[in-house]
C-alpha cells in the first residue's frame, strides 16, 4: 500500500527566505504527483502536478522537482511571502489500476513571518 | 470559469441523523472524486465516478455511505443514521479524465453531535 510522508510537519521561516518542502513515497510505480495548497477551512487549491516522465515543473516561484526511482519530491518556495502561509500537501497517483485514487501526506504547514 | 462548488459548506447533525452532501464539478469534467480529510490528516479516498457510473467505491468505510451521479454531472454523498467517527471535511474533486489533474471544491465539514 502507497504510504506518502511530509516532512517536516511544520515550517516557521522569516519572509524572504527560499524553502523546500519534502515529500516521500514508497511505491515509486507512479502515473504523476501534485502539490495543493490547503488554507484554513478551505479546500484544495492544485499548484503543480509532474507527471511521471518528467523531473521538474516550474510555476512563477514555485519550483517541484521529482525523482520516481528515490521515491522523494521537493517543493521550493523562493521568495516567501506571508500570503504563502498555508498548509501544503503531496498526493500521489499511483500508474496501472486504481490511477485516479490520490493518496496524500499529511502536509506542511507553513508559516512566513513578516 | 466556474470551480468545483459543494453545499451546504457546514452541516452539524445529531448522531443518528442522515445527511446528504451535494457536490457540482467543472462544467464538462468526465470524472469525478469523493475524499474524507479527518482533522490533522491528509484527504482520503472515498469513491470515483466517471460520468454516471461509480467505477469505484472501494474507499467508502461502511455501508452507511452511498454516493451517486444520476445524470453524470450533480453527485450526492449520503451518509445514514451518522456516527461522531463520521466527523470530518469532505471534499469533491473532478477532472477532464481519470489520470488529469484533480480540482477540489472547498468542502463540507460535517460535525455529528
Amino acid at each position: 500500500k502507497q504510504e506518502v510522508t511530509q516532512i517536516p510537519a511544520a515550517l516557521s521561516v522569516p519572509e524572504g527566505e527560499n524553502l523546500v518542502l519534502n515529500c516521500s513515497f514508497t511505491d515509486s510505480a507512479i502515473y504523476n504527483l501534485q502539490w495543493f495548497r490547503q488554507d484554513p477551512g478551505k479546500g484544495l487549491t492544485s499548484l503543480l502536478l509532474i507527471q511521471s516522465s518528467q523531473r521538474e515543473q516550474t510555476s512563477g516561484r514555485l519550483n517541484a522537482s521529482l525523482d520516481k526511482s528515490s521515491g522523494r519530491s521537493t517543493l521550493y518556495i523562493a521568495a516567501s511571502q506571508p500570503g504563502d502561509s498555508a498548509t501544503y500537501l503531496c498526493a500521489v497517483n499511483p500508474s496501472g489500476a486504481g490511477s485516479y485514487q490520490l493518496t496524500f501526506g499529511k502536509g506542511t504547514k507553513l508559516s512566513v513571518i513578516p | 470559469g466556474a470551480g468545483v462548488s459543494q453545499s451546504p459548506r457546514y452541516k452539524v447533525a445529531k448522531r443518528g441523523q442522515d445527511v446528504a452532501l451535494r457536490c457540482d464539478p467543472i462544467s464538462g469534467h468526465v470524472s469525478l472524486f469523493w475524499y474524507q480529510q479527518a482533522l490533522g490528516q491528509g484527504p482520503e479516498f472515498l469513491t470515483y465516478f466517471q460520468n454516471e457510473a461509480q467505477l469505484d467505491k472501494s474507499g467508502l468505510p461502511s455501508d452507511r455511505f452511498f454516493a451517486e451521479r444520476p445524470e453524470g454531472s450533480v453527485s450526492t454523498l449520503k451518509i445514514q443514521r451518522t456516527q461522531q467517527e463520521d466527523s470530518a471535511v469532505y471534499l469533491c474533486a473532478s477532472s477532464l479524465e481519470a489520470t488529469y489533474e484533480q480540482y477540489f471544491g472547498p468542502g463540507t465539514r460535517l460535525t455529528v453531535t
